[in-house]
């Protein structure tokens, strides 16, 4: 089955940018989405689509991709952005598709 | 607002059943493919099934198939997840969470219910 790689901990200065990779073939033909995650809470979504944040998503979340890889980039990162970041795609088996896949996760740690 | 409650979890023997409900609010339900997220604890996220709109269209994840069932009831705005055969590696939190059509993924998600699979 397909599988997305994700750094398993990234670290960055308060007011810094830092960038989360996930790498995979489903992202050769389908969309990331990247959700944050809490201690205890839900996973809620940051970026979805080309470059979307939904509604009240603040604008220093952004979302890129090139080949195999997606990145989110948090520029200026602040002391509530300190949480598990995954990402997910659409996931197939040849031209059908299966469902989703999951990355790994990244604990992202504001110093 | 956009809600979803999940019920019915709990604790379960080993090759045990389980029904999981959702239950949506705030949108018309009928309209969007849903999904199940689990997370065993410590661990990640695992997507386990997708349903469509009008449950013409479902996928399971191979760590689940031919144990579990997904199916929703539009009339009821409730989402449902049949879990049979338990194992302990089922033991997570499941969310259900909403599709987003365009472009993939899931825009909101329910607080989600501990299913523990333990004698």
């Amino acid at each position: 089955s397909s599988e997305l790689t994700q750094d398993p901990a990234v670290s960055v200065a308060l007011g810094q940018t830092v960038r989360i990779t996930c790498q995979g073939d489903s992202l050769r033909s389908y969309y990331a989405s990247w959700y944050q995650q809490k201690p205890g809470q839900a996973p809620v979504l940051v970026i979805y689509g080309k470059n979307n944040r939904p509604s009240g998503i603040p604008d220093r979340f952004s979302g890129s991709s090139s080949g195999n890889t997606a990145s989110l980039t948090i520029t200026g990162a602040q002391a509530e952005d300190e949480a598990d970041y995954y990402c997910n795609s659409r996931d197939s088996s040849g031209n059908h598709l299966k469902g989703y896949v999951f990355g790994t996760g990244t604990k992202v740690t504001v110093l | 607002e956009v809600q979803l409650v999940e019920s019915g979890g709990g604790l379960v023997q080993p090759g045990g059943s389980l029904r999981l409900s959702c239950a949506a609010s705030g949108f018309t339900f009928s309209s969007y493919s849903m999904n199940w997220v689990r997370q065993a604890p410590g661990k990640g996220l695992e997507w386990v099934s997708y349903i469509s709109s009008s449950s013409s269209t479902i996928y399971y994840a191979d760590s689940v198939k031919g144990r579990f069932t997904i199916s929703r009831d539009n009339a009821k705005n409730s989402l449902y997840l049949q879990m049979n055969s338990l194992r302990a590696e089922d033991t997570a939190v499941y969310y259900c969470a909403r599709d987003i059509r365009s472009t993939g993924g899931f825009d909101y998600w329910g607080q989600g219910t501990l299913v523990t699979v333990s004698s």
